[in-house]
């Protein structure tokens, strides 16, 4: 089974500065790797996501995010943050014949002045 | 793309009450539909999931039910509510990708208060 671990519950960074979260997956073959991001009382918005390919991949909003396979990684990276970034960011996995995604229990992003 | 309609949005509810909670897709066929449910600090727990009218599975035993009575509509129930099912929770829909790969779209959640 797939299990992933966001390391931060919480990071504050200051508005202009850059940013990545770290998330960290278990699977035993390639999976598909997913970021959302949830602002206060919303619903869960895909950020982007990597199946296969080129391991820099580039999301919405100025978002990026990099697999690594030698690290089980997938952080999330922005070289510049804004106010409105604030929110709660989920890494999740997915794997091929899975209907189902895991996700990690979130980091909140809190951008201070 | 889809859109994912769900309510009610608010509900408080005395303990031993029962629950329904309603999510209707648009723009899209046959689709994996999913109930997730949200606590504080505890991320995102899947409670049902289903790839079919009819087709329900259960991810963790509880007080709770779902149905899908058409392809498109996914219910969530209880009987009896209990305190701890208060949450936040999220109905989804996901469409196969490539290599099969579910991409989840979210509706905006269902607060549930448990009193």
């Amino acid at each position: 089974a797939q299990s992933v671990t966001q390391p931060d519950i919480h990071i504050t960074v200051s508005e202009g500065a850059s940013l990545e979260l770290r998330c960290n997956y278990s699977y035993g073959a390639t999976p598909y790797l997913f970021w959302y991001v949830q602002s206060p009382g919303q619903g869960l918005q895909l950020l982007l996501k990597y199946f296969s390919g080129d391991t820099l991949v580039q999301g919405i909003k100025g978002f990026e995010a990099e697999f690594k396979r030698s690290q089980s990684s997938f952080n999330l990276r922005k070289p510049s943050v804004h106010w409105s970034d604030a929110a709660e960011y989920f890494c999740a996995v997915g794997a091929p014949g899975y209907s189902t995604l895991t996700f990690g229990k979130g980091t909140m992003l809190l951008v201070s002045p | 793309s889809q859109t994912i309609h769900q309510w009610p949005a608010t509900l408080v509810q005395p303990v031993g009450s029962p629950l329904s909670l309603e999510c209707t897709v648009e723009g899209t066929s046959n689709p994996n539909l999913y109930w997730y449910r949200q606590a504080a600090g505890r991320g995102l727990q899947l409670l049902f999931y289903s790839v079919g009218i009819g087709q329900i599975s259960s991810e963790v035993p509880q007080n709770l039910s779902a149905s899908r009575p058409q392809d498109r509509q996914f219910i969530l129930s209880s009987k009896k509510l209990l305190l701890s099912d208060s949450g936040f929770y999220l109905c989804a829909c996901g469409l196969a990708g490539v290599g099969g790969a579910n991409v989840l779209t979210f509706g905006a959640g269902s607060r549930l208060t448990v009193l």
